[in-house]
């Protein structure tokens, strides 16, 4: 079975700039669930897609955008990068229970990224 | 709406001695309960899950964590800590409603030392 991965592992942007994070699921999953953890902080919730469709959505302005795709890969994009964007992002994948809810969720490494 | 709170920032405790980490939780509908480390550069790792069945939860590496309803408390407990539990924990809430996107809120984390 084959975990969440995540690439790239660090990145260095400046302000501005746009980026695109990649996460590939767990074999098996459908469900995909992006997170920002600020230094010091938990994990905050950015948005789901379940089967190609956002599934829900915190509160994150809509220059975070994400696409997932048949293989249920995913992209999380950050357009107009801003210095407070600088975080860890965590990609977690997981399975829906009845009614496109979630079970528990498996989570990557993360991707480091810096904004200058 | 949905809300947790992880009552100490820091933790520390010595070697073989109980760990009690402490987390309230508040929801509108009945929640599911996680608890999650994350050890330094390492992904988070679930430890234990509440969906609403046996209200005392085990969980890996020996932890485990009573749902108290009456008392809106989801507690993570060992009963002797070892050197390997230093990290970083989350209680995560998740309300589960059919047709619903699920909402995933994360603690602000309780970091754990380990005394020789």
């Amino acid at each position: 079975e084959t975990g969440v991965t995540q690439s790239p592992t660090h990145l260095i942007k400046t302000r501005g700039q746009q980026v695109t994070l990649r996460c590939s699921s767990q074999s098996g999953h459908n469900t995909v669930s992006w997170y920002q953890q600020a230094l010091g902080q938990g994990p905050q919730f950015i948005f789901q897609y379940y089967r190609e469709e956002e599934n829900g959505r915190g509160n994150f302005p809509p220059r975070f955008s994400g696409l997932q795709f048949p293989n249920y890969s995913s992209e999380l994009n950050v357009n107009a990068l801003e210095l407070d964007d600088s975080a860890l992002y965590l990609c977690a994948s997981s399975l829906p229970t009845s009614g496109g809810s979630t079970d528990t969720q498996y989570f990557g490494p993360g991707t480091r990224l810096t904004v200058l | 709406a949905q809300s947790v709170t992880q009552l100490d920032s820091h933790v520390s405790v010595s070697e073989g001695t109980p760990v009690l980490l402490r987390c309230n939780y508040s929801s509108s509908y009945s929640p599911s309960l996680f608890w999650y480390v994350q050890h330094p550069n390492k992904g988070l790792q679930l430890l234990l899950k509440y969906t609403s069945a046996a209200t005392l939860v085990k969980g890996i590496n020996g932890f485990e964590a009573e749902f108290k309803k009456s008392e809106t408390s989801f507690h993570l407990t060992k009963p002797s800590a070892h050197m390997s539990d230093a990290a970083e924990y989350f209680c995560v809430v998740s309300d589960q409603r059919y047709s619903s996107a699920s909402k995933i809120i994360f603690g602000s984390g309780t970091r754990l030392s380990i005394r020789p």
